[in-house]
């Protein structure tokens, strides 16, 4: 049971390139969502999931892009990567009652230059 | 827009002396949770408040929710070497049941041995 898994864990891209990171969970959550973790910010809300084909917005969704094709997996896309993006990611998952923990991902550390 | 702050952002420590980091909401909340960071880690799920002015207690930490349903608060007592990492809270995001939730900036705690 490996619970929240992201890949890759560590990339550094160069200022406009492009790239997708992987979370899946074998939870069998509904829920999903991405963080970004700046220092002295705390972690914030970047988009989310409450189901297979749904997403929206959190706090800070731009210059991000989201897919949930499928129930165990949230993709997140940079189309053109900006420095202000160098942080790390954390994927995480809950269950669908009315309060529940959030279960995290190891996190990805995404370096743009 | 709705705000969480945690006080202090950081506190070094001597092994053995306690330790208290207080969250405060801009807005009423239905429940608070609290979560743990290890340095190079990824956030893990301590406890949930849900009632006013609610005490819990976990071993040496002890958790409260204020009677207005605002603020809450962390007191490690006796702190040790394994108590050093980032201690989060969160709030609901908004009003829906999405499960989304804003995080304080964190309190970031050094044990000196």
């Amino acid at each position: 049971n490996a619970g929240v898994t992201q890949t890759p864990k560590f990339r550094v891209l160069k200022t406009g390139q492009s790239m997708t990171l992987l979370c899946a969970q074998d939870m069998n959550h509904e829920y999903m969502y991405w963080y970004r973790q700046d220092p002295g910010m705390g972690l914030r809300l970047i988009h989310y999931s409450v189901g297979e084909g749904t997403t929206a917005k959190g706090e800070v969704p731009d210059g991000y892009n989201v897919s949930r094709l499928k129930k165990q997996n949230f993709l997140l896309g940079l189309e053109s990567a900006a420095p202000s993006q160098t942080s790390v990611y954390f994927c995480a998952s809950r269950w669908t009652g009315l309060t529940g923990e959030l279960f995290f991902g190891e996190g990805s550390r995404l370096t743009v230059l | 827009g709705q705000q969480v702050m945690q006080i202090p952002q950081y506190q070094h420590v001597q092994e053995g002396e306690d330790f208290t980091t207080y969250c405060n909401s801009s807005t009423t909340l239905s429940n608070i949770q609290w979560y743990k960071q290890r340095p190079g880690g990824h956030p893990v799920f301590l406890i949930q408040l849900v009632k006013s002015g609610e005490v819990k207690k976990q071993k040496r930490l002890t958790f409260q929710f204020g009677e207005a349903k605002k603020n809450s608060s962390l007191h490690i007592t006796a702190t040790q070497t394994t108590d050093v990492g980032t201690y989060f809270c969160a709030g609901p995001l908004g009003s829906s049941n999405t499960g989304k939730l804003i995080f304080g900036q964190g309190t970031t705690l050094q044990v000196k041995p």
